[in-house]
């Protein structure tokens, strides 16, 4: 099955903390994979994608995350979090030909000044 | 550069009711996808408008329906509303003829059925 799992649920941070949150998929084949940010109040935001070539890709807002085939995984990092980093960071996943995103539960970030 | 709006904001129903939100997808975008996030989850796929047609449909009963008008801006319908109904329906569009990679959200519609 089609499947996103993203292991932390709930991170709390001190500003300039470094960042690490999971993120694995179950897909078939040929992936893209994204990371969406939900500040507080606002619509889902691409924060990064990742469709081939060099596994590091780098995204808005000074995140980056990086595709390990062999894992299964793309996990999202930042080194030095600020308070409006607080957000909700879902994972998603879409397939070659379609673009229906199969999304994780979500990991919600609090970063206290 | 207008990007993708829902319509309404928020909407309260009770349980049998039916509901309708809309959606405009960002300019330049031809295709329209629903998906429903219920509190606490990700958001899920419910189905995709491409062409004024329903081209990919997730795991939604078929009190779930849709429509795509020939401006590209979408309707989603749901009759006999139950109270799991509840949740954020976001909208989201892309451009098919760019490869099927990239979707922008709207703000979503919250709504409550009672």
């Amino acid at each position: 099955a089609q499947s996103v799992s993203q292991h932390n649920h709930h991170v709390i941070l001190s500003e300039a903390a470094s960042l690490e949150l999971g993120c694995n998929y179950s897909y078939g084949g040929t992936v893209n994979l994204f990371w969406y940010v939900q500040y507080p109040g606002q619509h889902l935001q691409l924060l990064l994608k990742y469709f081939s070539g060099d596994p590091l890709v780098k995204g808005i807002k000074g995140f980056e995350a990086e595709f390990i085939k062999s894992k299964f995984s793309f996990n999202l990092r930042k080194p030095s979090v600020q308070w409006s980093d607080t957000a909700e960071y879902f994972c998603a996943v879409n397939g070659y030909n379609t673009d229906k995103l199969i999304f994780g539960t979500g990991t919600r970030l609090q970063v206290f000044p | 550069d207008a990007g993708v709006t829902q319509s309404p904001t928020h909407l309260i129903k009770t349980r049998g009711q039916q509901v309708t939100l809309r959606c405009s997808p960002k300019s330049g975008h031809d295709t329209v996808s629903w998906y429903q996030q219920a509190l606490g989850q990700g958001p899920q796929f419910i189905f995709q408008y491409y062409e004024e047609e329903e081209r990919q449909r997730g795991n939604f009963p078929d009190r779930f329906s849709g429509h795509q008008f020939p401006n590209y801006s979408s309707e989603l319908n749901v009759n006999a509303l139950l109270l799991g109904d509840s949740a954020l329906y976001l909208c989201a569009s892309s451009l098919t003829a760019v490869g099927y990679y990239e979707q922008y959200f709207g703000p979503g519609t919250r709504l409550t059925v009672t």
